[in-house]
């Protein structure tokens, strides 16, 4: 079975710092995929960002980007530039390269972005 | 487009009692989902279907049932609740034949006393 390890319950920054969020999982699939959600106030489970494990290359979005290390499985976030709208719990997530789809949840990372 | 929608959006109930959540899409997708999330725990999955009329245990299935009679919608039922299943329910679609997104509904609070 798959687990994912988020080990920082909650981060603080200031707004315009840059700050990076860890994530640790495991797994023996070769082929898989990471994504990274964020949980505002408001409960809505929005998608950051996403990572093909087959790929090299980190993604990036924005001012998101993520540290892909895949031998260490390893998938930090980090968030460039931070906005008091980025305030949010943030979650990490794993999924197999398989029909069903299936989501695998990190703890989450509660994140305040203070003015 | 509504996306996900989550009946009811709270609900408070007696040990013992029963209620149905209903979770509806309007994006025609193959697969939906039902999660629970539970502090410090993230995102738990309880059932999933890849289809209309097809069901399958998630990770946390004990103390519910689902039913997807039609594709736009999926119930998760609770039928004699307990106060461990006090949590906030999300449920998520996707399209088939990814990795694709999952999209969330808005959650419910129940809370079982």
């Amino acid at each position: 079975a798959q687990t994912v390890t988020q080990s920082q319950p909650e981060m603080s920054v200031q707004e315009a710092e840059t700050v990076t969020l860890s994530c640790t999982y495991d797994t023996s699939e070769n082929n898989y995929y990471l994504f990274w959600y964020k949980q505002p106030p408001s409960r809505q489970m929005i998608l950051v960002i996403r990572q093909e494990a087959y790929k090299q290359q980190n993604a990036t979005e924005n001012r998101f980007s993520v540290n892909f290390q895949k031998a260490a499985k390893s998938f930090s976030l980090k968030i460039s530039d931070s906005q008091l709208g980025d305030t949010a719990m943030y979650f990490c997530a794993f999924m197999k390269d398989e029909g069903a789809q299936k989501l695998v949840f990190g703890q989450g990372t509660r994140l305040t972005i203070n003015p | 487009n509504a996306g996900v929608t989550q009946t009811p959006k709270f609900r408070v109930l007696k040990t013992g009692q029963s209620m149905t959540l209903l979770c509806a899409q309007d994006m025609n997708h193959e697969y939906m989902y039902w999660y629970r999330q539970d502090p410090g725990m993230g995102l738990r999955l309880i059932h999933y279907s890849v289809g209309e009329g097809t069901t399958a245990k998630g990770e946390v299935p004990d103390g519910y049932n689902v039913s997807r009679l039609k594709k736009q919608n999926f119930l998760l039922g609770l039928e004699s609740a307990a106060p461990s299943q006090t949590s906030v329910y999300f449920c998520a679609s996707s399209y088939a034949g990814g990795p694709n997104e999952q999209f969330f509904g808005p959650g419910t609070r129940l809370t079982v006393l």
